[in-house]
């Protein structure tokens, strides 16, 4: 079993609607919570991270941690066509580096 | 921009041969991560230095090799190369105790033919 499991999609919805990215991970031994974006063929870019179990929100976009169930949530609100990238998941503790594989979002206008 | 560059943006080479890739990290951050990124894969960690020191290993190949030097910029090695390592290899940065956050160059788009 991967430490940080995601569906890589592809995730198709329509300009405006609400999407829902989801990870779950195997080992509880971690700290930070982190959502990056990637445009094809670019370097990932933090959006988000956040420590503790419950929400943070970063404009239209909103981070959501359940330690208890080990799930990980990214929601974007009014979703946009530039929003169409590959999403990926990372939890981060002492000396571990694990990303998911992503999950890729299609907005279409 | 994130302010980690990485050159060369594309390489082609062919199977057997070796070479280098350059990272250098934001003005301030001591800590620089390598990743290979392919198509069924996804980012993998490869290695990560610290001030110049070897702070962890994920997934590097005995043929692949790295350092960072006094000025903190890094160079991954790849040598004898295999039609398999055709990837996108991502150098990130981050400064120390940053919850890890690390900021991603734009990659070097290795082809291996």
């Amino acid at each position: 079993q991967k430490e940080v499991e995601q569906d890589p999609g592809p995730l198709s919805v329509p300009e405006g609607a609400i999407v829902s990215l989801n990870c779950t991970y195997s080992n509880s031994a971690f700290q930070y919570f982190m959502w990056y974006r990637q445009y094809s063929r670019k370097g990932p870019e933090l959006l988000m991270y956040t420590y503790s179990s419950g929400n943070k929100e970063d404009g239209r976009f909103t981070a959501q941690v359940d330690k208890s169930s080990k799930y990980i949530s990214l929601f974007i609100r009014d979703s946009q066509p530039s929003d169409s990238a590959t999403y990926l998941c990372r939890k981060t503790g002492f000396q571990k580096l694990v990303f998911g594989t992503g999950t890729r979002l299609l907005v279409s206008p | 921009d994130s302010g980690v560059t990485q050159t060369p943006k594309h390489l082609i080479t062919a199977t057997g041969q070796r070479v280098t890739l350059r990272c250098s990290p934001r003005s301030g951050d001591l800590s620089v991560y390598w990743y290979q990124q392919s198509l069924d894969q996804g980012l993998q960690f490869l290695i990560q230095y610290y001030n110049g020191e070897e702070r962890a290993k994920g997934n590097i190949l005995e043929r692949f090799s790295a350092q960072q030097f006094p000025d903190l910029h890094s160079e991954l090695n790849l040598s004898s190369l295999e039609l398999g390592d055709s990837a996108l290899y991502f150098c990130a940065s981050s400064l120390p105790g940053g919850a890890g956050t690390q900021y991603f160059g734009p990659g070097t788009r290795l082809t291996v033919l």
